[in-house]
């Protein structure tokens, strides 16, 4: 089972910051959070991951809190591209071929 | 050139048939791996390959049977469908332990 909670769903106005919650209370001092999505009828596609140290990459960037146990992801300047399930997954690090356990993840909408 | 790549993109058979999903990735990666993702969109590991060998092997029926002719490959045969194998089927590969590559989908639908 997953081991993360995140809201259903979510709007964001084209343009604007969209900050994607996740609460990972059970969160493992060996596990890191990664982020995914999935645009509709495609695979999903990574986004960042992290362990305890807030990340920034081209797409995304990652806060984790202090205690690990909630992160958000934020995507600075939301598209209509965007538009996408988003899931957050905590896996074991430097474990290779170790599974995705994808939960229900967050619907964003994106709208102009 | 696509990373991870699946054929058939779309499969309509009828109950009782064998059918198989190819996927082939040209990242030179060791690991492939087979999720199903159903009606309800949740998404769920099947198997997992390392190098030609058998890691994860969900509770899956096995009237699944993966195959790795070779690294490149990872291919999916399905015997004796039933309704309920209606799907998403998506491959993956990955090198080490940060990210996957995912193909785009393999839509099985059972009549």
């Amino acid at each position: 089972d997953a081991k993360t909670t995140q809201p259903t769903s979510m709007d964001c106005a084209e343009g604007r910051a969209a900050n994607l919650p996740c609460n990972h209370s059970t969160i493992s001092g060996n596990e890191y959070v990664y982020w995914y999505r999935q645009i509709h009828s495609q695979g999903p596609q990574y986004i960042i991951h992290g362990l305890k140290n807030n990340e920034t990459n081209e797409m995304a960037s990652l806060i984790i809190t202090e205690d690990r146990k909630s992160s958000t992801l934020i995507l600075p300047h939301a598209t209509l591209r965007d538009t996408a399930v988003y899931y957050c997954i905590v896996r074991p690090a430097n474990q290779a071929g170790t599974a995705l356990i994808f939960g229900k993840g967050t619907t964003l909408s994106v709208s102009s | 050139d696509t990373a991870v790549s699946q054929t058939p993109k779309y499969l309509v058979t009828q109950m009782g048939n064998d059918k198989s999903i190819k996927c082939e990735q040209n990242l030179g990666h060791d690991t492939m791996y087979w999720y199903k993702q159903d009606s309800k969109k949740f998404l769920k590991i099947m198997f997992s390959y390392n190098n030609k060998e058998l890691i994860i092997n969900e509770t899956v029926p096995n009237r699944f049977s993966p195959k790795s002719p070779d690294k490149a490959h990872l291919n999916l045969h399905i015997n004796s469908l039933e309704l309920g194998d209606s799907a998403v089927y998506f491959c993956a590969s990955s090198q080490g332990p940060v990210e996957q590559f995912f193909g785009p989908g393999t839509r099985l639908t059972v009549l």
